[in-house]
């Protein structure tokens, strides 16, 4: 049971947009940043990005986070074959004390 | 180039106790909050604890609490996750990371990611 609620699956043909919501609460996305991972099949999950909408040097720019209230979005413009992972939110939790990631959505390129 | 290494993963009994160590390199170990992350192949993430970069802020979630103990090393660079009491619901791939401040409490950012080692709890 996953303290933030993201869609299992999200899907797009190349170069389309897609957009990926986590919903959470007032204890963690509402009050805290939502960071965004990445993560490709077989692999570790990387960082993608931070403090809602910040992106780590390598990110390309067609990712982009936002948020507002207790919601955020990923989205992924000019979609790529080589975006086909899963992509996980995360925020901390100030009722749990404890760092909570989303149910993670699994992007398919069509 | 930053490198986390876990180590310690294996085949253990329900009620038995491992030992998880990660050792590190290519940042300045002391400068960061560590943490464990866990995976069970083909499912989700779930944060098992963090650890400031003094050790003066630790946490566990609620799944572990009382039965793991994460410490750290500054001296040598490593991190470690003592698991005692495992459960067979403790199977997963464990993963060593780097936050990218040095403070974990509510602004947690994982930077880094080690590749993994597996535990498997089962009788």
């Amino acid at each position: 049971q996953s303290v933030l609620t993201q869609p299992p699956s999200a899907s797009g043909t190349p170069g389309q947009r897609v957009t990926i919501s986590c919903s959470g609460s007032s204890s963690n996305i509402g009050s805290n940043i939502v960071t965004w991972y990445q993560q490709l099949p077989g692999t570790a999950p990387k960082l993608l990005i931070y403090g809602n909408n910040q992106r780590p040097s390598g990110v390309p720019d067609r990712f982009s986070g936002s948020k507002s209230g207790t919601s955020a979005s990923l989205a992924i413009s000019g979609l790529q074959s080589e975006d086909e992972a899963d992509y996980f939110c995360a925020a901390w939790d100030d009722s749990l004390s404890g760092y909570g990631f989303g149910s993670g959505t699994k992007v398919t390129v069509l | 180039e930053v490198q986390l290494v876990e180590s310690g993963g294996g085949l253990v009994q329900p009620g038995r106790s491992l030992r998880l160590s990660c050792t590190t390199s290519g940042f300045t170990f002391d400068d960061h909050a560590m943490h464990w992350v866990r995976q069970v192949p083909g499912r989700g993430l779930e944060w098992v604890s963090g650890i400031n970069w003094n050790s003066g802020s630790i946490a566990y979630a609620d799944s572990v609490k009382g039965r793991f103990t994460i410490s750290r090393d500054n001296a040598r660079s490593s991190l470690s996750l003592q698991m005692n009491s495992l459960r067979t619901e403790d199977t997963a791939l464990y993963y060593c990371a780097k936050d990218k401040y040095g403070e974990f409490v509510v602004v947690t950012t994982i930077a880094h990611w080690g590749q993994g080692a597996l535990v498997t709890v089962s009788s």
